[in-house]
């Protein structure tokens, strides 16, 4: 079975440092993988996807991802944080034969000033 | 265009009650998804829709948990009776097809007391 692993639930950075979240992944086949979003009492917003066409993505504000196979990581990155980049992450990825999304736990990203 | 709705946004029960959860998904959207976000986790998918018809609801505990969407639009998943554990919040996602972005819904946070 198809599997992610967020590494740490909590993560600490300063306003305009590098923002860096892991996340490593267990398939048997080349996997989709996600990255997703959800800010206090919202719903999850689709940050980057991975669909193998490209080992690195760019995805919205500011975000990116690299595909990893031989680390089979998915690690998400962006350059400068910003205060409302304040938010949970999830990564996820995608199992081909049901179609459903299966999630990490979650990293908790807070932004100092 | 309009997103996914749901509704009530909060709900709060007393144990060996029952409660039932609204979904409408983005319009013409034809794959239909039910999650369990316990606090600290990922979501966790329950239930999906195809039109009007189940394609995966291994997750779904049957004993109390139901769903339905009758004419392949909305959508009810209904608990009964609750348990203190079924805290958490649903999150409604709905996608055009299988293959495609899911979109999410704001959620309904239920607390069972």
């Amino acid at each position: 079975a198809q599997s992610v692993t967020q590494l740490g639930s909590h993560v600490s950075v300063s306003e305009g440092a590098l923002v860096l979240l892991r996340c490593n992944y267990s398939s048997s086949v080349p996997p989709y993988l996600f990255w997703y979003v959800q800010y206090p009492n919202q719903g999850l917003q689709l940050l980057l996807k991975y669909t193998s066409a490209a080992t690195l993505v760019k995805g919205i504000n500011g975000f990116e991802a690299e595909f990893k196979k031989s680390e089979t990581s998915f690690h998400l990155t962006k350059p400068s944080a910003h205060m409302s980049d304040a938010a949970e992450y999830f990564c996820a990825v995608r199992e081909d034969s049901s179609y459903k999304l299966i999630f990490g736990s979650g990293t908790r990203l807070l932004v100092r000033p | 265009e309009a997103g996914v709705a749901q509704s009530p946004r909060y709900k709060i029960i007393e144990k060996r009650q029952s409660v039932a959860f609204w979904c409408n998904p983005i319009s013409g959207h034809a794959t239909l998804y039910w999650y369990q976000q316990i606090l600290g986790q990922g979501p966790k998918l329950l239930i999906q829709f195809q039109n009007n018809g189940v394609v995966d609801d291994s997750q779904l505990p049957k004993d109390r948990f139901s769903a339905e969407r009758l004419k392949g639009v909305d959508s009810t998943l209904k608990i009964q009776p609750a348990k203190l554990e079924d805290s958490a919040v649903y999150l409604c996602a709905s996608s055009a097809d299988m293959n495609t972005e899911a979109f999410f819904g704001q959620g309904t946070r239920l607390t069972v007391v």
